[in-house]
């Protein structure tokens, strides 16, 4: 079982608030990752860090940042709020060490952006 | 090109009964990983199974089995034995290489009939 957390489960905002997701995990997993998924739609990266210090853009554009100050914590924010960012995220994260490099989720938070 | 293939938007099936869910993936590595999710309704992704490029047998795991046919790159999931809560999309994926980023499939939705 994994030990991934996100908070909050679910977020309503306004339109130009600055947010800050938080995505903890408590196995030492040296790599994380955030996505965006709109309901019942692929999944599609913007985020990831191969460890302290380690930040890299996805594949999709994303005007979130994230910050890999502490192993275990990977937040993504949000300086200004849009309604096209209204979507779901979620963090993962994986440990290449352990052969498969399986990537476990924390449950996401729903963004609403009035 | 689309690198992972999920030819079924939607599928049913009854209760008790197996189901075969497609995938199919293209990569030129030799080694790669290939992995199923599901993701009920609440949106959190659940790891299921996963098989190595060079594993030589079908991954088991409880009521899931991967059909692995790597001539024919395809990774299929077979659930046998469905119950009700096994009503979500369903996702396959793949990293190709070691420590490289994963590719999810568009996902499946699965309905179980009582």
């Amino acid at each position: 079982e994994a030990d991934i957390y996100q908070t909050p489960r679910y977020l309503v905002i306004g339109t130009g608030k600055k947010i800050t997701l938080e995505c903890s995990q408590t196995m030492g997993h040296d790599k994380m990752y955030w996505y965006q998924q709109d309901p019942g739609m692929e999944l599609h990266l913007i985020h990831y860090s191969y460890g302290v210090n380690s930040t890299e853009k996805g594949d999709l554009s994303s005007e979130s940042t994230v910050s890999r100050i502490r192993t275990e914590h990977f937040p993504l924010t949000l300086e200004s709020a849009r309604p096209s960012h209204t979507s779901q995220y979620l963090c993962a994260s994986s440990d290449l060490g352990q052969g498969t490099d399986t990537q476990y989720f924390g449950p996401g938070t729903r963004l609403t952006v009035l | 090109a689309q690198k992972i293939t999920q030819t079924q938007p939607g599928m049913f099936v009854q209760e008790k009964e197996a189901v075969t869910l497609d995938c199919t993936y293209d990569t030129s590595d030799q080694s790669y990983g290939l992995f199923w999710y599901k993701q009920p309704s609440s949106g959190e992704m659940i790891f299921l199974i996963y098989q190595g490029s060079y594993d030589e047998q079908n991954a088991t795991e409880g009521r899931y089995s991967l059909n692995f046919q790597k001539a024919r790159k395809s990774a299929n999931l077979v659930i046998s034995a469905s119950q009700l809560g096994d009503s979500a999309m369903y996702f396959c994926a793949m990293r190709e290489g070691y420590g490289q980023n994963f590719v999810f499939g568009p996902g499946t939705r699965l309905s179980v009939l009582p």
